[in-house]
């Protein structure tokens, strides 16, 4: 099955800083999407984008997509506290109501 | 409202034992999903129900089960479990399969002793 596949970073950031994380899948895809994780919890949608754009917006939140290289980031501004989480990139590759998820990123926020 | 609830939050069992885990969700969804997270967090898709149809089994023992009433409930149950079952599971469910959103349940933190 095909997943994303995210950087294998820690980020550790003092708050205001901007946190940046990558996700690379293999095969084409309808969609890719952006999940967070708080410890101990389940995972919160944050943002869908579709393989025909190349930018989205939501509040803080700016991902990208490069179908070419098969890529995204997720940029998450002005950090909080609030925002130490693991995130998740997640594809539809494969299809079949397969959403397969990458191995997340864990970024800690420093007050 | 929860809109995705699995019970229970917690289970510790002795191996050999067997168990389920329930999930129900209230947003009218078509399509729900299994998810087990280890202990790296990798979070990998055990199966998945599109209308009370199996869609998707990946390579999951067969001691696991998942089971559709109806379209709003898909449980997990797991015979003869072994300590390599310890994991967070979670369901999920979501519109139309993987292009939409997916709404996840809190997990159920299995510990098998």
């Amino acid at each position: 099955s095909q997943q994303g596949e995210e950087d294998p970073q820690a980020l550790s950031i003092q708050e205001g800083e901007n946190a940046t994380m990558n996700c690379s899948y293999k095969t084409s895809i309808n969609n890719l999407q952006w999940y967070r994780q708080n410890s101990g919890r389940g995972l919160v949608h944050l943002i869908l984008i579709r393989s025909n754009e190349r930018e989205k917006h939501s509040g803080r939140l700016r991902v990208t997509l490069d179908t070419s290289k098969k890529s995204s980031s997720l940029l998450i501004t002005a950090s909080r506290a609030a925002d130490t989480a693991s995130y998740f990139c997640a594809t539809d590759a494969g299809g079949n109501n397969r959403l397969a998820f990458g191995k997340g990123n864990q970024v800690v926020v420093i007050p | 409202d929860t809109a995705v609830s699995q019970t229970p939050k917690y289970l510790v069992t002795q191996m050999g034992n067997d168990k389920s885990i329930k999930c129900e969700q209230n947003l009218g969804h078509d399509t729900m999903y299994w998810y087990k997270q280890d202990s790296k967090k990798f979070l990998k898709i055990m199966f998945s129900y599109n209308n009370k149809e199996l869609i998707i089994n990946e390579t999951v023992p067969n001691r696991f089960s998942p089971k559709s009433p109806d379209k709003a409930h898909l449980n997990l149950h797991i015979n003869s479990l072994e300590l390599g079952d310890s994991a967070v599971y979670f369901c999920a469910s979501s519109r139309g399969g993987g292009i939409s959103e997916a709404f996840f349940g809190q997990g159920t933190r299995l510990t098998v002793v």
